[in-house]
């Protein structure tokens, strides 16, 4: 049982380049979140998802998209990356309904030159 | 503003003691308030969730409080073993919508 995968687990970009971070969950979970992570800053939502299909912006959403076209997957994508967005990327999951436990996964480290 | 803070970014204590951490928040009126472990290069693994209207909540070794008019909760590790050394994340739901807001963490250690 893998829990929460997050892919890839590091990756350095150039200013103005596109990428595309993957989530994947196999509990079955509804609700899907991508979080930020900074020094001195905490953990800050930028998007998440209540279901296959939806998203909804969180506290830090400009410069991010996402998307959530299947159940298990939350991508989240930079269009034009910027050295402000270096950071810790984390992905969690929850059952939904109600303040639940998040399950997350390990992160993806994105330096961006 | 908004703003959640914890009580030190560092916390040294002796193995066996118990340790306490502080979460206090300004300007909200959580329904819920969440703590999490985080390993370094991990993310962070889910403790013990406390409601609005309880006190107090334990789990083995784990005890959680919440006082909502000091605007503060806090979170005891009994008998602290190395093992527990990590950061411990408070995080509040406003409104059980499962939105969370996270406070900076504190770092612990327990030394042997």
């Amino acid at each position: 049982n893998a829990g929460v995968t997050q892919t890839p687990k590091f990756r350095v970009l150039k200013t103005g380049q596109s990428m595309t971070l993957l989530c994947a969950q196999d509990m079955n979970h509804e609700y899907m979140y991508w979080y930020r992570q900074d020094p001195g800053m905490g953990l800050r939502l930028i998007h998440y998802s209540v279901g296959e299909g939806t998203t909804a912006k969180g506290e830090v959403p400009d410069g991010y998209n996402v998307s959530r076209l299947k159940k298990q997957n939350f991508l989240l994508g930079l269009e034009s990356a910027a050295p402000s967005q270096t950071s810790v990327y984390f992905c969690a999951s929850s059952p939904g309904t109600g303040s639940q436990p998040q399950h997350f996964g390990d992160g993806t480290r994105l330096s961006i030159l | 503003s908004q703003k959640i803070e914890q009580n030190s970014e560092a916390l040294n204590i002796q193995e066996g003691k118990t340790a306490t951490l502080t979460c206090n928040y300004t300007n909200y009126s959580p329904a819920y308030l969440q703590w999490y472990r985080q390993d370094p290069g991990r993310g962070p693994v889910f403790l013990l969730l406390i409601r609005e209207n309880e006190k107090e909540k334990r789990k083995e070794r784990l005890k959680v409080t919440f006082d909502t008019t000091l605007k503060q909760s806090l979170f005891h590790i009994t008998a602290s073993q190395p093992a527990d050394s990590a950061t411990y994340l408070c995080a509040l739901d406003l409104t059980g919508a499962n939105n969370l807001f996270f406070g900076t963490g504190t770092r612990l250690t327990v030394i042997p």
